[in-house]
């Protein structure tokens, strides 16, 4: 079966600094991996995708994801946030062929001023 | 991109009475919607995946005569909580594709809170 997880639970950067939050997956083969951002009280906006091909993905809103096969992760990345970024991070997988998503646990992001 | 969109966005209800949630694809025709549960702080967990035309598939331990699901067109896609209790209470959010594999966007609706009293 197919897994995920998200190692950290809150995320506190400054505003205009680098991101990074990590997603690592369980699959025995190579995965559909997806990012979404979550506001409060709101439903999920799709960020990236990965299905196949090049290993770097790019997203909306500037953020950008790696595939890395032989670390099973999918991080994603942002050279610099802005305040408008705060939300909650959730990493899935889905499975070549089925169409139910697994997600993460979530990343809560806060951006100090 | 497509949208989905779902109502009502809250909701408060007695206990043991019954409440409807919708979930509308309004400009794409949805061949698959999902149902899921988020507690808070927690994940989306999939309480169900609904084709058109035919009888959702429940996930382990979803109890599929509480949560009645309907997905009548290729538009529309109903989940009735069914003599709610305050353990009922969530955030429940659907989503909605066009095919059939996962590498098919799934569009999410905006959730909908429900509260039981």
């Amino acid at each position: 079966a197919q897994s995920v997880t998200q190692p950290d639970i809150h995320i506190t950067v400054s505003e205009g600094a680098s991101l990074e939050l990590r997603c690592n997956y369980s699959y025995g083969a190579t995965p559909y991996l997806f990012w979404y951002v979550q506001s409060p009280g709101q439903g999920l906006q799709l960020l990236l995708k990965y299905f196949s091909g090049d290993t770097l993905v790019q997203g909306i809103k500037g953020f950008e994801a790696e595939f890395k096969r032989s670390q099973s992760s999918f991080n994603l990345r942002k050279p610099s946030v802005h305040w408008s970024d705060a939300a909650e991070y959730f990493c899935a997988v889905g499975a070549p062929g089925n169409e139910k998503l697994t997600f993460g646990t979530g990343t809560r992001l806060t951006i100090i001023p | 991109g497509a949208v989905v969109s779902q109502h009502p966005s809250w909701v408060i209800c007695k206990s043991g009475t019954s409440v409807k949630i919708e979930c509308r694809s309004l400009d794409f025709q949805a061949t698959t919607m999902f149902w899921y549960r988020q507690f808070p702080k927690q994940s989306l967990m999939l309480m169900a995946t609904s084709n058109e035309g035919s009888k959702a598939t429940y996930e382990q331990g979803v109890e599929k005569d509480k949560f009645l699901i309907n997905h009548a067109s290729l538009t529309l896609s109903t989940l009735t909580v069914t003599s709610a209790h305050p353990e009922d209470s969530s955030f429940y959010i659907c989503s909605a594709t066009q095919g059939r594999a996962s590498n098919t966007e799934a569009f999410f609706g905006q959730g909908t809170r429900l509260t039981v009293v």
